[in-house]
């Protein structure tokens, strides 16, 4: 199985700042790559998926890059509804594979 | 506009098979443009996929290796549903269920994967 790590594992950030997180494939995913996002108690949502693409109803301020082993969510200003977990999801080969989640939180 | 309506026990005793249902609106679970997975979520295990079936001029399901020799996902065309049944549960396969749609963007020659309506979960406590 592809594993998939992200970083960090919780951050703390206020409204108004540029957020990134990071995922990393165990091998080569090429742009292969969803982001969720899920809020307590709530079923995961999707944000972007083939790497860079945003889904329909998403904000701009989400943007996601990379290839290969490497990819990067971008929350360009952060929003009170941002504060979340947000996970990575691999779609090269079965099974798909999430990473751990990254917990965004107020500071 | 689609939506995913689960049902299904919320507790199942060590040994016996855990059954759940998601009904679909909105769409067809016999679209040859999507594919209907479920995912479960623990502490312990994070998200996992478990499976899917779609329909392709006949049906397909695959399943996660993990779970593959104690999993069947079936569709019901007539109720436009589909289900999952998990056999010989024990507390490892205590989880928030989900079911979930699978779409396919069609890009530069590839096939990229995504999972974009989900239902709402059904907690499943195994326990005696």
């Amino acid at each position: 199985d592809i594993q998939m790590t992200q970083s960090p594992s919780s951050l703390s950030a206020s409204v108004g700042d540029r957020v990134t997180i990071t995922c990393r494939a165990s091998q080569s995913i090429n742009n292969y790559l969803n982001w969720y996002q899920q809020k307590p108690g709530k079923a995961p949502n999707l944000l972007i998926y083939a790497a860079s693409s945003l889904q329909s109803g998403v904000p701009s301020r989400f943007s996601g890059s990379g290839s290969g082993t490497d990819f990067t969510l971008t929350i360009s200003s952060l929003q009170p509804e941002d504060f979340a977990t947000y996970y990575c999801q691999q779609s090269y080969s079965n099974p798909w594979t999430f990473g751990q989640g990254t917990k965004v939180e107020i500071k | 506009q689609i939506q995913l309506q689960q049902s299904g026990p919320g507790l199942v005793k060590p040994s016996q098979t855990l059954s759940l249902t998601c009904a679909i609106s909105g769409d067809s679970v016999s679209s040859t443009s999507a594919a209907w997975n479920w995912i479960r979520q623990s502490p312990s295990r994070g998200l996992e996929w478990l499976g899917r079936t779609y329909y392709r001029s006949k049906w397909y399901n695959e399943y996660a290796v993990s779970v593959k020799s104690r999993t069947t996902i079936n569709p019901d065309t007539s109720k436009n549903q589909f289900s999952l049944q998990l056999n010989s549960v024990t507390s490892e396969d205590t989880a928030v269920y989900y079911c979930a749609r699978g779409r396919w963007y069609n890009w530069n020659g590839g096939y990229y994967y995504y999972m974009d309506v989900w239902g709402k979960g059904t907690t499943v406590t195994v326990s005696s």
